[in-house]
């Protein structure tokens, strides 16, 4: 069966403008979250969606957001970039989100 | 402070020769611990759930056990195919929590 599937895979933003990543759960997966990965920090969990409304967030800052479509396919959008937005975004589904998650491969975004 | 601490941060092993990785944590409320394996250059990949203390369970090589602060990954003569990084994360309340990783190697 199809994967998580994330789109773009790599991304270069200029500091202060804003980007829309995609993701594609697995097909009846209606849990989607997203994650932040860097060096330093490791994974950290941004929010996860369930059934188009947000049903869990991370401490990041307002300029992180993100939305679910009744398909389940999920949004995430970042604005007023800055230098240290550079990272992995991992976009995940799951069944229910109680159990494991399934992980896209990320969409590398570097911020210049 | 929740916090998710991943011991050691790397591993090297002989092939055949069994270790086991470390992931303790600090939270209230936990709701599942889950063991991931990562790739470079992919997302990690889903090993196990563990909801309460004493539960193990196993996959191949692989067997996660978990206690009421921490959880053990235990690897049975690992393969060079094994090496990976290890993450941990725990679910408490509405929050995700991962530790930084077990980088592991298995020098054939």
């Amino acid at each position: 069966k199809a994967g998580v599937t994330q789109t773009p895979r790599y991304l270069i933003k200029t500091r202060g403008q804003q980007v829309t990543l995609s993701c594609s759960p697995i097909s009846g997966h209606r849990s989607v979250s997203w994650y932040q990965q860097t060096p330093g920090q490791g994974l950290q969990f941004l929010f996860e969606y369930f059934s188009e409304t947000q049903r869990n967030k991370g401490n990041f800052p307002g300029r992180f957001s993100g939305r679910q479509f009744s398909n389940s396919r999920s949004e995430m959008n970042v604005s007023t970039l800055e230098l240290g937005d550079s990272a992995l975004y991992l976009c995940a589904s799951s069944f229910t989100g109680e159990e494991g998650y399934t992980f896209g491969s990320g969409t590398r975004l570097t911020v210049v | 402070e929740d916090q998710v601490t991943q011991s050691p941060e790397a591993l090297r092993l002989q092939e055949g020769e069994s270790s086991s990785l470390n992931c303790s944590y600090t939270v209230s409320g936990l709701r599942g611990l889950f063991w991931y394996r990562q790739d470079p250059g992919k997302g990690p990949e889903f090993l196990f759930t563990l909801y309460s203390a004493g539960e193990e369970k196993e996959k191949e090589r692989l067997k996660a056990t978990l206690t009421k602060k921490e959880s053990f990954l235990h690897i049975t003569a690992p393969k060079p195919e094994d090496s990976a990084t290890y993450l941990c994360a725990v679910q408490a309340g509405n929050q995700f929590y991962f530790g930084t990783g077990t980088s592991l190697t298995v020098i054939p």
